[in-house]
C-alpha cells in the first residue's frame, strides 16, 4: 500500500519561508494534499495538487511536485506565528481514502 | 454552507465498555470517510461509505469496531469493547464523491479509554 513521510520537525524564523518535504510511494496516487492541524483542533484542507501538475500557487502557499522522485513540498513565504500547527502530507487517488504521513511541526521562532 | 459536524466532542470511558460516535457530513457529499488519528500519527482510514455502501473496510478492526450509514446521510461508528489502544481522535470526512478530490473534515471526536 501507500506510504507517506515526512520530517517531525521545521523550525523558521518568523518572516522567513518554511519549506515542508514529503515523499510518497504509490506512483498512482492522483491527488497530494496538504492539510494544517492545530492543536485541538480538526484537519483544514490547506492545498492540493493534481498528480499531472507540476507546481500550484496560492498566495503565500506553493507546492511543488516532483512526480519521478514522488516528492511533494509545501513552501510558506513569510512564516507568522499563526503557522504555527502540524502540517500532514497525504496521498491518495480521487474518491478513495487517503493515506497520511504522520506530519511535520512547524516551529515559529520570534 | 454547514461542515461536517461529529458528536461527541469528547468521551472517557473504562475499557470494556461500549462507545459510539456520530456524523453529519456536509449535505450533498455522497462519500464518508471515518478516520482515526492516534496520539502523533496522522490519520489513517478505517472505512468508507459510498452513499449507504461500504467502499473500503480493510483497516476497520472488525472484531471490535462497526460502522453504518443506514439512510446514506449521516454515519456512527461503535466500539464494543473499548480496549486502551483505541484512545484517540475519530475523525469523520466527507467529499462530493463524484471525484472526490477534496476531503472536508470534522473537528473529532477524541477519546480516552482508561
Amino acid at each position: 500500500g501507500e506510504d507517506v513521510e515526512q520530517s517531525l520537525f521545521l523550525s523558521v524564523r518568523e518572516g522567513d519561508s518554511s519549506v515542508i518535504n514529503c515523499t510518497y510511494t504509490d506512483s498512482s496516487s492522483t491527488y497530494l494534499y496538504w492539510y494544517k492541524q492545530e492543536p485541538g483542533a480538526g484537519l483544514q484542507l490547506l492545498t492540493y495538487i493534481f498528480s499531472n501538475m507540476d507546481m500550484k500557487q496560492d498566495q503565500r502557499l506553493t507546492v511543488l511536485l516532483n512526480k519521478k522522485d514522488k516528492h511533494l513540498s509545501l513552501r510558506i513565504a513569510d512564516t507568522q506565528t499563526g503557522d504555527s500547527a502540524i502540517y500532514f502530507c497525504a496521498a491518495g487517488g480521487g474518491a478513495d481514502g487517503l493515506t497520511f504521513g504522520k506530519g511535520t511541526h512547524l516551529i515559529i521562532q520570534p | 454552507e454547514a461542515g461536517v459536524a461529529q458528536s461527541p466532542r469528547y468521551k472517557i470511558i473504562e475499557k470494556r465498555q461500549s462507545v459510539a460516535f456520530w456524523c453529519n457530513p456536509i449535505s450533498g457529499h455522497a462519500t464518508l470517510y471515518w478516520y482515526q488519528q492516534i496520539l502523533g500519527q496522522g490519520p489513517k482510514l478505517l472505512i468508507q461509505f459510498q452513499n449507504n455502501g461500504v467502499v473500503d473496510d480493510s483497516q476497520l478492526p472488525k472484531d471490535r469496531f462497526s460502522a453504518e450509514r443506514l439512510k446514506g446521510v449521516d454515519s456512527t461508528l461503535k466500539i464494543q469493547p473499548a480496549k486502551l489502544e483505541d484512545s484517540a481522535v475519530y475523525l469523520c470526512a466527507s467529499s462530493v464523491g463524484d471525484r472526490g478530490e477534496t476531503q472536508y473534515f470534522g473537528p473529532g471526536t477524541r477519546l480516552l479509554v482508561l
